[in-house]
């Protein structure tokens, strides 16, 4: 069992420039979610989907874009790159239950903007 | 609003003594309580949760947490600490919306 992929594991970018990040689950989760992590800062929200078509913005979501054409499939788009969004990109998933469920990480994305 | 707040971002322990690490929280509502661990470039994995019921919650690697609705605490212990241990912890609350708010983190080291 997979659980859940990132890709790429490691990305430069220059100013300006955009990419995205993959995130894959394979255990039919309906909720998914993206994460940043910076060095004494814990985990910010950036975006979070409660099942495919639907997505929210989270605590930090400037400078990002999301989308949920499946339920296994979260990609995150960075547009126009810049210092601040260095950072390492983490993706979760959980499952539906009447309270909040485990959260279910992908390994990361370190992300360099220069 | 809900608030995560985890006292020492890092914390030094002898193998084979205590463990404790602080986390205090904030919510209107009844909360859900999670402490995570994250290895060196490893994502976050779950060590054990508060939802309901028992206050004294019991997880993996021998850790434990106890629930404290008086104190807004969710501190996790561990009896006595092993080289593995060494990680970084995340306290983490949610309100049910599926949302969870993480705490800044502390980073346990183990001294041989």
């Amino acid at each position: 069992n997979a659980g859940v992929t990132q890709t790429p594991k490691f990305r430069i970018l220059k100013i300006g420039q955009s990419m995205t990040l993959q995130c894959a689950q394979d255990m039919n989760h309906n909720y998914m979610y993206w994460y940043r992590q910076d060095p004494g800062m814990g985990l910010k929200l950036i975006y979070y989907s409660v099942g495919a078509g639907i997505t929210d913005k989270g605590e930090v979501p400037n400078g990002y874009n999301v989308s949920r054409s499946t339920t296994e499939d979260f990609p995150l788009r960075l547009e126009l790159a810049a210092p601040s969004q260095t950072s390492v990109y983490f993706c979760a998933s959980s499952y539906s239950s009447p309270t909040p469920g485990e959260l279910f990480f992908g390994e990361g994305s370190r992300l360099t903007v220069l | 609003a809900q608030s995560v707040t985890q006292l020492g971002s890092h914390v030094s322990v002898s193998e084979g003594a205590l463990v404790l690490l602080r986390c205090n929280y904030s919510s209107s509502v009844p909360p859900y309580l999670f402490w995570y661990v994250q290895y060196p470039n490893q994502g976050l994995q779950l060590l054990l949760k508060y939802t309901t019921g028992a206050t004294l919650v019991k997880g993996i690697n021998g850790f434990e947490a106890e629930f404290k609705k008086s104190e807004t605490s969710f501190h996790l212990t561990k009896p006595s600490a092993h080289m593995s241990d060494a990680a970084e912890y995340f306290c983490a609350v949610s309100s049910g919306t599926y949302k969870y708010i993480f705490g800044t983190g502390t980073r346990l080291k183990v001294l041989a």
